[in-house]
């Protein structure tokens, strides 16, 4: 069965510094691709996605991801993090285009030192 | 334009009894998602439906809990003779035909806690 995998549940970094979260699933084809924001109370918020074509991906929030087909993964990564990136965040597989159930990872919650 | 709603945002209910969460999609989305996020087991998806079906309800955990949606519109999520497992945030999501279907956006769940 596929399955994603977020090796790192809690991630502490300071304000200013790069982040890299990382992102493994495990699944026979290139699945679709997804990585979601969950802040304190709120619901989950869409950062980027990845279906087919370039490789690294744009967001919002200054948000990119890079998909490696050779490694499984799909890393998230932010040049420099603001104490409002501090945050929970969810790496999702779905396994076909279109309306689909998501897979999600456990999560890695963000913390950030001023 | 509004977002997905959820009601109540917080039930506390005693072990045994019934509950009904609601989700209010997106006007004009198809598709609605019910998805559940506890401490242990993250976040599972539940049950989707497309217009009124629902064809693919594989995530509901037990009999005790089923979903409908009327009107292609609002989905009522029931749980039957509620246990402490059960205590969890509901989550409901919606997504658009005319983007694809590749946005889910989620409303704030509803947090459910069953003493």
């Amino acid at each position: 069965a596929q399955s994603v995998t977020q090796p790192d549940i809690h991630i502490t970094v300071s304000e200013g510094a790069s982040l890299e979260l990382r992102c493994n699933y495990s699944y026979g084809a290139t699945p679709y691709l997804f990585w979601y924001v969950q802040s304190p109370g709120q619901g989950l918020q869409l950062l980027l996605k990845y279906f087919s074509g370039d490789t690294l991906v744009q967001g919002i929030k200054g948000f990119e991801a890079e998909f490696k087909r050779s490694q499984s993964s799909f890393n998230l990564r932010k040049p420099s993090v603001h104490w409002s990136d501090a945050a929970e965040y969810f790496c999702a597989v779905g396994l076909i285009q279109g309306a689909q159930k998501l897979v999600f990872g456990q999560g890695t919650r963000l913390t950030i030192n001023p | 334009g509004a977002g997905v709603s959820q009601s109540p945002s917080n039930k506390v209910t005693e072990k045994g009894k019934d509950v009904e969460l609601r989700c209010d999609p997106i006007s004009g989305h198809t598709a609605l998602y019910w998805y559940r996020q506890s401490l242990g087991q993250g976040l599972e998806f539940l049950i989707y439906f497309q217009g009124n079906s629902a064809p693919d309800k594989s995530g509901l955990p037990s009999d005790r809990f089923s979903a409908e949606r009327t009107g292609g519109s609002v989905s009522t999520l029931t749980i039957q003779r509620t246990q402490q497992e059960d205590s969890a945030v509901y989550l409901c999501a919606s997504s658009s035909k005319l983007a694809g279907y590749n946005e889910q956006f989620f409303g704030p769940g509803t947090r459910l806690t069953v003493l």
